[in-house]
């Protein structure tokens, strides 16, 4: 079982709110992920990091930004939370930088924005 | 960019069947190809890994096939059992700093008792 947290697991929230997704592991993996989960199962990469005080965009375009102060922890926020944002959003990391090393997921966080 | 198609989208088999789910990619520099199994309510887990140089690969009753020629990849599944249904993602990658999984689009697979 991978050590890699994401909080909270439901949110269901208002048009215009601002949310912050929470995701921690303790593997001391250098590199993190974000990817969108729609219903039809595509996982879609939205934002990555490779270390601390980078982050990049992924494949697929999104009004959500991301940190990496620390390690072990890689937040993603909506600044004004929409119903197109309503999905499911899973955290990964992965322990080298580079593209080959298997990735650990999280347990995901399901949105649904009203 | 890469992109990698997945097939069939929904598969059932009766268990003690095979189960096969096939991916083609397109860039012929991609050379690692993961196998991921989603189970309901948590994310996917890696299951088996294929690189380029290795036709084959096994570890009990899975096993996955490369043909890079064809540029093609397979997930075969053997004496399926009930606790094999879940959605199952293949990727590909090329080896680069900046390269990532480009996943397919997935199959979820029910196999009735």
């Amino acid at each position: 079982e991978a050590d890699i947290y994401q909080t909270p697991r439901y949110l269901v929230i208002g048009t215009g709110k601002k949310i912050t997704l929470e995701c921690s592991q303790t593997m001391g993996h250098d590199k993190m992920y974000w990817y969108q989960q729609d219903p039809g199962m595509e996982l879609h990469l939205i934002h990555y990091s490779y270390g601390v005080n980078s982050t990049e965009k992924g494949d697929l375009s999104s009004e959500s930004t991301v940190s990496r102060i620390r390690t072990e922890h890689f937040p993603l926020t909506l600044e004004s939370a929409r119903p197109s944002h309503t999905s499911q959003y899973l955290c990964a990391s992965s322990l080298g930088t580079g593209p080959q090393e298997t990735q650990y997921f999280g347990p995901g966080t399901r949105l649904l924005v009203l | 960019g890469e992109n990698v198609e997945q097939h069939p989208s929904t598969l059932s088999v009766q268990e003690g069947d095979s189960a096969v789910i096939k991916c083609t990619y397109s860039d012929s520099a991609s050379n690692y190809f993961p196998w991921y199994k989603q189970e309901l309510g948590k994310g996917p887990q890696l299951i088996i890994d294929i690189r380029s140089n290795v036709g084959e690969k096994k570890d009990q009753r899975i096993a996955v096939t490369l043909n890079k020629t064809a540029k093609h990849f397979s997930l075969h599944i053997t004496e399926t059992q009930p606790e094999d249904s879940a959605v199952y993602f293949c990727a590909a990658s090329k080896n680069s700093g900046y390269s990532t999984l480009t996943f397919g689009k997935g199959t979820m697979l029910l196999v009735s008792p």
